[in-house]
């Protein structure tokens, strides 16, 4: 089975520009996660899509969004881009069922903001 | 909120060792608790789960333990080899929780 796959890997903007990344979650998983991970705060949750529902949300400003497509893909966005919004976002696809146990990471955009 | 405090950033130990790594929370009382491996430059790799009503799980030279007074979970490798040189991932949640990360203890093991 393919793993999940994120794209791009790597990104850079500027302050002031918005950006979508992209997730494929591992087939026939129905919940991705998304997390930002940087050095000073671990791997901090996002949000939580099942079944083109958002499922749970974590404490980040209304900047960052999220969708889920019938597929399964799901994309995030961040508008007007910050400097401290430079980290690695990773997402995770979990279960082909209502309960997501373990989850199975991509290999992250990093995303740098100048 | 909830909050989870893995036991220190760094921890040295000689090859063939144990070592034990320790997660604490508060303010929380999560149906799960998951262990993940990060290695750097990539995304964590699951490891073990293990459910509240379960005191301890092996898988391999991996196990862990699950205290819900305490409120707390250990993690230990035995006859560690450099390669399980890494950072070691608490979180907790699962199922319709959401999953929540420590901030992760890294283990060097020295030959």
């Amino acid at each position: 089975k393919a793993g999940v796959t994120q794209t791009p890997r790597y990104l850079i903007k500027t302050r002031g520009q918005q950006v979508t990344l992209s997730c494929s979650p591992i087939s026939g998983h129905r919940s991705v996660s998304w997390y930002q991970q940087t050095p000073g705060q671990g791997l901090q949750f996002l949000f939580e899509y099942f079944s083109e529902t958002q499922r749970n949300k974590g404490n980040f400003p209304g900047r960052f969004s999220g969708r889920q497509f019938s597929n399964s893909r799901s994309e995030m966005n961040v508008s007007t881009l910050e400097l401290g919004d430079s980290a690695l976002y990773l997402c995770a696809s979990s279960s082909p069922t209502a309960l997501a146990y373990e989850q199975y990471f991509g290999p992250g955009t990093r995303l740098t903001v100048t | 909120s909830q909050k989870i405090e893995q036991n220190s950033e760094a921890l040295n130990i000689q090859e063939g060792k144990t070592a034990t790594l320790t997660c604490n929370y508060t303010n929380y009382s999560p149906a799960y608790l998951q262990w993940y491996r990060q290695d750097p430059g990539r995304g964590p790799v699951f490891l073990l789960l293990i459910r509240e009503n379960e005191k301890e799980k092996r898988k391999e030279r991996l196990k862990v333990t699950f205290d819900t007074t305490l409120k707390q979970s250990l993690f230990h490798i035995t006859a560690s080899q450099p390669a399980d040189s890494a950072t070691y991932l608490c979180a907790l949640g699962g199922g319709y929780q959401k999953v929540t990360f420590g901030t992760g203890t890294k283990l060097q093991v020295i030959p």
